[in-house]
């Protein structure tokens, strides 16, 4: 079974410009998530998908980050426009149906550096 | 809001040797799912083991296995046999019912000869 997948792994870009990160999920998997995580720290959950439709946005910075899933699959997160703190590494994972005895599983990340 | 605490930033264990990890965690609630992650390199986040918070037995996977005390709110993770591929980052995570999944801050493992 395939995994999770992302891409690209590796992005360099300089504070203000603009910068987007896709997610394959585990085919069937209706729940969606993309975590941050930087360094030194847990990864923190930005935005919950389930299916097309967000679940959870709380903790997302939507003036300059924005997420969406169309047809309930892949998703794509952008950044718009960047700043020095956003470095860090963003995972996307997938789950089942988001429920209690579901576990997660991770794609291997972006890591983003802003200059 | 739920927290999970990880008190030890590194740890070390000789090859062979047994290691345990502490996590502990903060909650209200009675039912709820615990879980280990390792993460290499790589970055990517791979499940170690999970635990049910309404199963008394301890999860076990080969050579990792938790220690679930509920009522003090510790779930620590003990490597058996440790090995050179065991040196990663540690995670333990809390997840219960329409929240989200919280993560600590981690624990670095190294493996010595």
């Amino acid at each position: 079974e395939a995994g999770v997948a992302q891409s690209p792994r590796y992005k360099i870009i300089e504070k203000r410009q603009s910068v987007a990160f896709w997610c394959n999920p585990i085919s069937g998997h209706a729940t969606l998530y993309w975590y941050q995580q930087i360094l030194g720290q847990g990864p923190k959950l930005l935005i919950q998908f389930q299916n097309n439709g967000v679940v959870d946005d709380s903790q997302l910075p939507k003036d300059r980050f924005s997420a969406e899933r169309l047809k309930g699959v892949d998703s794509t997160l952008k950044i718009q426009p960047a700043k020095l703190e956003d470095s860090a590494v963003y995972l996307c994972a997938s789950s089942l149906s988001g429920g209690l005895a579901d576990t997660q599983y991770f794609g291997p990340g972006t890591r983003l550096t802003v200059l | 809001a739920q927290t999970v605490t990880q008190s030890q930033p590194e740890m070390s264990v000789q090859e062979a040797e047994t290691v345990t990890l502490s996590c502990t965690y903060d909650t209200s609630e009675s039912d709820y799912y615990l879980f280990w992650y390792k993460q290499p390199p790589s970055r990517q986040m791979i499940l170690v083991i999970r635990q049910e918070a309404y199963k008394q037995q301890n999860a076990t996977e080969n050579r990792f296995s938790v220690n679930f005390q509920k009522a003090a709110k510790s779930f620590s993770l003990k490597i058996s046999d440790s090995q050179l591929g065991d040196a990663e980052m540690y995670f333990c995570a809390y997840f219960e019912t329409a929240s989200k999944l919280t993560f600590g801050t981690g624990t670095r493992l190294q493996v010595t000869l």
